[in-house]
């Protein structure tokens, strides 16, 4: 398994600025990734971040707004750009191993933003 | 593509009551399935896995069996405590992909 460290735990930001959440393992993972989880609703994969090249995005994330950097394999961090109130969730970071489907995916806390 | 579907929430129980929470999934293989706990203000942890059909996951009393003929894998646990109140999220790993795939979660409220 593996210890993940997301900062800040939370936050309140001003419509239209910027705010970058950091990740750390305190292993080598070969996949992290980056959940947005909406009030009361589930979990919904933004990226994977890639390691030295740019990230993986899904539908309906673009990188303008979640800039991701991936710069070694213990370290990611997303960017919610020009953000607004429909921003405000809990961003999840995970971390995924190269076994697949017989080794689970860990999260982190995540980072609880509220943006009025 | 790949799915899971979990029955609605809340589901409000007594202390000591017997708990069921369906999910069930749409894959075109069969990929591993899995349970996870976000208690309040927390993140996601693991709660229990099965890899192949028939398996039984479980853990803190929790259990879950793979059942391939009904693509099913419900989360069942005997006597619930208030400690169990929390949300639950049933997931796999989509076919070719590496990231999970989540159900839509189930909150569990356990009244003393």
């Amino acid at each position: 398994s593996a210890v993940i460290s997301q900062k800040p735990s939370r936050d309140i930001c001003q419509r239209g600025t910027s705010l970058t959440i950091q990740c750390q393992v305190d292993s080598q993972v070969t996949m992290m990734f980056w959940y947005r989880q909406q009030p009361g609703q589930s979990l919904t994969l933004i990226a994977t971040a890639n390691q030295g090249s740019e990230a993986t995005y899904e539908s309906g994330f673009v990188i303008d707004k979640f800039p991701i950097s991936r710069p070694n394999l213990t370290f990611s961090t997303l960017t919610v750009s020009n953000m607004s109130p429909e921003d405000s969730s809990i961003y999840l970071c995970s971390v995924g191993f190269s076994g697949g489907g017989n080794q689970p995916q860990h999260f982190g806390d995540g980072t609880r933003l509220s943006i009025l | 593509g790949d799915s899971v579907t979990q029955m609605e929430g809340p589901v409000t129980l007594s202390e000591e009551a017997f708990l069921t929470i369906n999910c069930t999934y749409t894959a075109t293989g069969y990929p591993s399935l899995f349970w996870y706990v976000q208690y309040p203000g927390e993140g996601l942890q693991l709660l229990l896995k099965a890899t192949k059909a028939d398996d039984k996951g479980s853990n803190k009393g929790f259990e879950a069996t793979y059942r391939k003929e009904t693509t099913s894998f419900h989360l069942e646990k005997g006597s619930v405590q208030v400690s169990d109140s929390a949300v639950y999220f049933c997931a796999l790993f989509p076919t070719g992909r590496r990231a999970l795939t989540f159900g839509s979660g189930t909150r569990l409220q356990v009244q003393p």
